[in-house]
């Protein structure tokens, strides 16, 4: 199987930060990288498939990128609906695996 | 509108099984993958099961597999998960999702684009 690993396991962050959240594959996934936000009490939401491509209807403020092994998200400007936990999910093969999340704290 | 609802999930107890349902309604549903993601309590998340948009595929997380199984009915526009043998780490909230992009297998470039609510498995004596 292939592992997903997301760093860091939290951030604190104000509202207005630039914030990077990186997640890195076992082995090559080529583009095959996914990105969700969950918020407490709430199903998953995909932010960004392929990589870097933004999911329709997800503000411009979210962005992805990498390849390989290493991937990342950016919220380019934290606002309050963005407190959540985020995780990544490699598409590449069977079984489907996700990262451990990455929980966005208010400072 | 776009929905997936799940139920069936209940309190049962360990070694017992237990049948989810996902009723699909507003997309082709005959022409999507679809996933069961399940979540323990104050954790992760978790695809144990995958099956491609004609039910003849299924891929399984290590975890449930020879234990699980998913099934579909493309007249009734249901997904299912068979659960067996379960087992206090089988406990949590399971999701139904459905592939993105129009992905009749599942994996590939898109992500889960429409998730239901969650129905809750509780295994205990």
């Amino acid at each position: 199987d292939i592992q997903m690993t997301q760093s860091p396991s939290s951030i604190s962050a104000s509202v207005g930060d630039r914030v990077t959240i990186t997640c890195r594959a076992s082995q090559n996934i080529l583009y095959f990288l996914i990105w969700y936000q969950q918020r407490p009490g709430e199903a998953p939401k995909a932010l960004i498939y392929a990589a870097s491509s933004l999911q329709s209807g997800v503000p411009s403020r979210f962005s992805g990128s990498g390849s390989g092994t290493d991937y990342t998200l950016t919220i380019s400007s934290l606002q309050p609906e963005d407190f959540a936990t985020y995780y990544c999910q490699q598409s590449h093969s069977h079984p489907l695996t996700f990262g451990g999340g990455t929980k966005v704290e208010l400072k | 509108e776009v929905q997936l609802v799940e139920s069936g999930g209940a309190l049962v107890q360990p070694g017992g099984s237990l049948r989810l349902s996902c009723a699909a309604s507003g997309f082709l549903f005959r022409r999507s993958a679809m996933h069961w993601v399940r979540q323990a309590p104050g954790k992760g998340l978790e695809c144990v099961a995958a099956i491609t948009s004609d039910g003849n595929d299924a891929f399984y997380a290590n975890s449930v597999k020879g234990r699980f199984t998913i099934s579909r009915d493309n007249v009734q526009n249901t997904l299912h998960l068979q659960m067996g043998s379960l087992t206090t780490e089988d406990e949590g909230l399971y999701y139904c999702a459905r592939a993105g992009g129009g992905q009749e297998r599942p994996g590939g470039t898109h992500a889960m684009d429409v998730w239901g609510q969650g129905t809750t498995v509780t295994v205990s004596s």
